[in-house]
């Protein structure tokens, strides 16, 4: 119950497309779901989170939509531009018990192609 | 935003030895500090938990006699391998959550220390 299953595993997309990256949970106590972006050899960085009582908030280029009752969230990044290529990774967290630690995604791979 | 360092970024040990890896948060007070665990092309793995003051909560499988970690102040949380062996290296990397004008709390990652055990 503590899974968050993310997909695609890797992900290639042209420079200006959209990528899109798509994570599911079971864990209802879940309430927090943040997405962070890794380059090679760096620690994960915070890129954009969001509470279930939205269904999408956008910053810059980077949406997050929320389909509570799918339990699904899914990562959209606009005009994808090479800079972006990095492991992306969704995760949850929770406010009480084993919840309260973010449970990760398996990552995506993104590259985007000049 | 919040900044979590960690120092080596890097080290080589042989095997037998012990290092220390020092994470720190430099403009905030950590009540939480995580210590994960990355291998190549894999998602992070948390490791152990530990609050300010108390003893660390080691998630199911780690060693907690290899792997000692200690928070001994709202900015400093220390992760020593010990007796280290070439199957322990690996990427560690620190978070650090806490106290630091938000609503939730929000994790914040160190830049990661690449451990290569010879």
């Amino acid at each position: 119950q503590q899974q968050v299953k993310q997909s695609p595993q890797s992900l290639i997309v042209q420079k200006g497309g959209i990528s899109i990256i798509n994570c599911a949970y079971e864990n209802t106590a879940f309430d927090y779901f943040p997405w962070y972006q890794q380059f090679p050899g760096k620690g994960p960085a915070l890129l954009i989170a969001i509470r279930p009582d939205v269904s999408e908030k956008k910053e810059g280029r980077f949406t997050i939509s929320f389909n509570k009752s799918a339990k699904q969230f899914s990562l959209h990044i606009m005009d994808s531009q090479p800079g972006d290529s990095a492991t992306y990774f969704c995760a949850a967290r929770g406010l009480e018990g084993s919840a309260r630690q973010l449970t990760f995604g398996s990552g995506t791979q993104l590259t985007v192609l000049p | 935003g919040a900044v979590v360092s960690q120092h080596p970024s890097r080290v080589i040990c042989k095997s037998g030895t012990s290092v220390k890896i020092e994470c720190r948060s430099l403009d905030f007070q950590a009540t939480t500090m995580f210590w994960y665990r990355q291998f190549p092309k894999k998602s992070l793995m948390l490791m152990a938990t530990s609050n300010e003051g108390s003893k660390a909560t080691y998630e199911q499988g780690v060693e907690k006699d290899k792997f000692l970690i200690n928070h001994a102040s709202l900015t400093l949380s220390t992760l020593t391998v010990t007796s280290a062996h070439p199957e322990d290296s690996s990427f560690y990397i620190c978070s650090a959550s806490g106290r630091y004008l938000w609503k939730q709390e929000t994790q914040y990652f160190g830049p990661g220390t690449r451990l290569l055990v010879l």
